[in-house]
């Protein structure tokens, strides 16, 4: 079945480092790739997404690009900010289907 | 919009007591879903909803555990009799189904404390 794998954490960092976090994935055919973000006490949020192949998703300083002969879709942020710590989910949809496979969370801590 | 509404944010019971969380989608979205988050096993769906109908429960986890959404803007999620084990943050989410990316919504959970 399709699956997510990221990087575990917790990944701390200053404030003005430079963030990844690794995601692969595991699908049959051409699913969508998203990131989330949960902020204590929170629900998930949208980040960005990506629907195919080479696609760039990017939001608030954030990126990712579909790599599908690595079968990655890792996320990059060049400057951090404390307001920045959170759990990051790495997620695909199956390309005809409705319900997102998250990964297992990533926790970032920036520290001022 | 208000965004997903979930009830209550906070719950505590003790073992064998029913409980009952609720939920209502964003207006005019036709899919809901039901995810369970804990530190050991992540998030997990539980069951979806298309059009009121449940489309797949293979991740409810036993029969303790029941879903209803008797219309499009209200859902329950039951759980009889509770176990500890149950204790869990328990999320609604909602989403738009289309031919695209589907992009969910999510509520801001309900905690439970199952003693």
């Amino acid at each position: 079945g399709d699956s997510v794998t990221q990087m575990e954490g917790p990944v701390t960092l200053s404030e003005e480092a430079f963030l990844t976090i690794n995601c692969t994935y595991t699908a049959t055919g051409y699913p969508s790739l998203f990131w989330y973000v949960q902020y204590p006490g929170e629900g998930l949020q949208l980040l960005l997404k990506a629907t195919k192949a080479d696609d760039k998703g990017s939001n608030k300083g954030f990126e990712a690009t579909y790599r599908k002969e690595t079968t990655s879709f890792h996320l990059e942020k060049g400057s951090v900010q404390v307001s920045d710590s959170a759990v990051y989910f790495c997620a695909l949809m199956e390309a005809a289907g409705n319900k997102l496979t998250f990964g297992g969370g990533t926790r970032v801590l920036v520290k001022p | 919009d208000a965004g997903v509404i979930q009830s209550p944010r906070h719950e505590v019971t003790e073992m064998g007591q029913e409980v009952t969380l609720r939920c209502k989608p964003i207006s005019g979205h036709n899919s809901l879903f039901w995810y369970r988050q804990t530190m050991m096993r992540g998030l997990e769906l539980l069951i979806y909803f298309n059009n009121n109908v449940p489309i797949d429960d293979s991740g409810m986890p036993e029969d303790r555990f029941s879903a209803k959404m008797p219309n499009a803007s209200f859902s329950t999620l039951k759980i009889q009799p509770s176990e500890p084990r149950d204790s869990a943050v328990y999320f609604c989410a909602s989403s738009l189904l289309s031919s695209g990316a589907n992009v969910l919504t999510f509520g801001a959970g309900s905690r439970l404390t199952v003693l």
